[in-house]
């Protein structure tokens, strides 16, 4: 299985300043049809995931544009250009790439 | 308004048996992948197993290969799992979601506990 690796795991901010998440896979992410099926996710306390961000650098559709993905391979990163009180929760990143799907552990992003 | 509605989570003793269901509105299944995704009591989530549109391509994390179940019925516009002997580790809450790979709005139920203990 692919093994997702996220860092931190705990990211401590400040209101109105940047934050920025890593994630590393054990294997390439590109599939075999050539896309690289690469996806961030939010959790905020007590709700249900909510996907941000698709094939690495993609925003959902009503996602901040302060969010952006990048990367390519096995290197990943989640960045919030000003992280606002709303953005407090878990992040985890996640690849569709092989079977079967694997997240990364998370990263709990917190106000300082 | 699109919604997805998961039900069935229960306490069970190990090797229990259960069946949860996810009732979708708002939208209509047949033309999608859907999804089970589970998440430990304060843990992180895993993903759990797929189906494809008609029902006929099911994919599964080995840890429930050969005890669990995915299954649809587009008429009746709901996803199901069927989870039999269960075990400590399976203990989660259980959510449903409308999920693509690519572009397109996903949509994730607010989720069914399922607890294994004797």
């Amino acid at each position: 299985d692919v093994v997702m690796t996220q860092s931190p795991l705990s990211l401590p901010v400040t209101l109105g300043q940047p934050a920025s998440i890593s994630c590393r896979s054990s294997q390439s992410l590109v599939s075999s049809d050539g896309n690289t099926y690469f996806i961030w996710f939010q959790q905020r306390p007590g709700q249900s995931p909510r996907r941000l961000v698709y094939k690495v650098s993609n925003r959902d559709s009503g996602v901040p544009d302060r969010f952006s993905g990048s990367g390519s391979g096995t290197d990943f990163t989640l960045k919030i250009s000003r992280v606002e009180a709303e953005d407090v929760g878990v992040y985890y990143c996640m690849q569709g790439s092989h079977w079967p799907w694997t997240f990364g552990q998370g990263t709990k992003v917190e106000i300082k | 308004e699109v919604q997805l509605v998961e039900s069935g989570g229960d306490l069970v003793q190990p090797g229990g048996s259960l069946r949860l269901t996810c009732v979708a509105s708002g939208f209509t299944i047949s033309n999608y992948w859907m999804i089970w995704v589970r998440q430990a009591p304060g843990r992180g989530l895993e993903w759990v197993a797929n189906i494809n549109q008609d029902g006929n391509a099911k994919q599964y994390v080995d840890s429930v290969k050969g005890r669990f179940t995915i299954s649809r019925d587009n008429a009746k516009n709901s996803l199901y799992l069927q989870m039999n002997s269960l075990r400590a580790e399976d203990t989660a809450i259980y959510y449903c979601a409308k999920f693509t790979r690519s572009a397109g709005d996903t949509y994730w139920g607010q989720g069914t506990l399922v607890t294994v203990s004797s």
